[in-house]
């Protein structure tokens, strides 16, 4: 089993739809939890982290729980710019931040 | 504008070759990283420096040396790839390696290509 899994996608949605990604990791020692999303060709930048409480920052929330080692990330009224791939990124406490292998997200008009 | 760059962007070396992707970072961070991103797989980590000292390899082959000078500088010496080795070439700092500031901040990448 794969370290950090996440839904494989690819996600075909419409503009203003509301679309969520899972992720599940398998080291319960996880300490931290981040998306990041990568553009085609480009660099992955980091979106959010995860906190246990959840979170939100404008169109977007996370959520994470623990117990079932799963998080989340809802994207609400989605545009045309929020194409990308989404990875999941989980800090084990160590010195490794492990990455799912993403899932795709295209908005179409 | 990224606060890490990397050069080359693109790289295209023989087997016999050697070459060095280079990495720097004017963020003031402490920790540094390399990964590998092949084409349908994930981010793979290789090596990992908290203030200049490598805290992480994860098996990698020796045919990639990683070398780090300072905490603003990291470089990837490569010597004798194989062409299974052609991918992007990610190099990534965060402040430190403490759990909550572990957030990575990435450069754009070297591509390379190995024939």
């Amino acid at each position: 089993r794969k370290e950090v899994e996440q839904d494989p996608g690819p996600f075909n949605v419409p503009e203003g739809a509301t679309v969520a990604f899972n992720c599940t990791y398998s080291n319960s020692a996880s300490q931290s939890f981040f998306w990041y999303r990568q553009d085609c060709r480009k660099e992955p930048k980091l979106l959010m982290s995860v906190y246990s409480s959840g979170n939100e920052d404008g169109r977007f929330t996370a959520q994470l729980n623990r117990a079932s080692q799963y998080i989340s990330l809802l994207i609400r009224d989605s545009k045309l710019s929020d194409s990308a791939t989404y990875l999941c990124a989980v800090n084990r406490g160590n010195d490794k931040v492990i990455f799912g292998p993403g899932t795709s997200l295209s908005v179409i008009p | 504008e990224t606060g890490v760059t990397q050069t080359p962007r693109h790289l295209v070396m023989g087997m016999t070759n050697k070459k060095s992707l280079k990495c720097e970072q004017h963020l003031g961070h402490n920790a540094m990283y390399w990964y590998k991103q092949s084409a349908k797989k994930p981010l793979e980590l290789m090596f990992v420096y908290n203030f200049k000292e490598q805290t992480e390899n994860n098996s990698v082959p020796s045919r990639f040396s990683p070398e780090c000078p300072n905490s603003s500088h990291l470089f990837l010496h490569l010597h004798t790839l194989q062409p299974e080795d052609s991918a992007l070439y990610l190099c990534a700092s965060s402040l430190d390696l403490s759990s909550g500031s572990r957030k990575l901040f990435f450069g754009e990448g070297s591509r390379l290509t190995v024939l």
